[in-house]
């Protein structure tokens, strides 16, 4: 199993839509969660932090759910310039104690 | 405002011929990483220093190795690159380990 695990997509949605992204993780005792975004070619950018009671940014909302291994992603109304690749980080999920990124999931949001 | 610069942003060497890539940051951060990154792959991370303390991943192969002369900047070096390390080599900070961490625009090295 993969220490963080993302569904690579593409998830190709309409403008307007609703879309929304897990990402599982391996270890319980896992303790820093993120979701970065990275567009083509360029470097990952913090998207939001994930805090246990879950956190909401505008259009954004990330959840944890500690019993299932999971966090999520919701984003409500895409944009065309949503379109991009999401990251899945966790933080202590491996013996170094450091981030791992998952492999990402890319969004495609068409007109 | 930049906060972690990274040069060159491209990089174009021979096979063998060794090459450095060169990281900064203003942000007076503990913690700097080296990530490699292929297309449509996670960042791999490579190795990182807290403050002088040198960590190297596992798989990390002995071609890389890295230099932290102050707490501003890092150094990647690739000694005899092969045509499997052309990718992505990204740069990155935190204050603390398990903290957010803050990217350079990245260097696209490519090896003929």
């Amino acid at each position: 199993r993969k220490e963080v695990e993302q569904d690579p997509g593409p998830f190709n949605v309409p403008e307007g839509a609703t879309v929304a992204f897990n990402c599982t993780y391996s270890n319980s005792a896992s303790q820093s969660f993120f979701w970065y975004r990275q567009d083509c070619r360029k470097e990952p950018k913090l998207l939001m932090s994930v805090y246990s009671s879950g956190n909401e940014d505008g259009r954004f909302t990330a959840q944890l759910n500690r019993a299932s291994q999971y966090i999520s992603l919701l984003i409500r109304d895409s944009k065309l310039s949503d379109s991009a690749t999401y990251l899945c980080v966790v933080g202590g999920n491996n013996a170094g104690n450091m981030l791992t990124f998952g492999g990402g999931t890319r969004l495609m949001v068409k007109p | 405002d930049a906060m972690v610069i990274q040069n060159p942003r491209y990089q174009v060497t021979q096979f063998g011929k060794p090459v450095t890539l060169s990281c900064s940051q203003t942000l007076n951060h503990n913690v700097m990483y080296w990530y490699q990154q292929k297309s449509s792959q996670a960042p791999k991370l490579l190795f990182h220093y807290y403050d002088k303390d040198f960590n190297n991943e596992a798989d990390t192969p002995d071609n890389f190795q890295s230099r932290r002369p102050n707490t501003s900047f890092c150094f990647l070096d690739i000694r005899s690159p092969g045509l499997g390390d052309a990718a992505m080599y990204l740069c990155a900070t935190s204050r603390g380990a398990l903290e957010t961490q803050y990217f350079g625009p990245g260097t696209r090295l490519l090896v003929l």
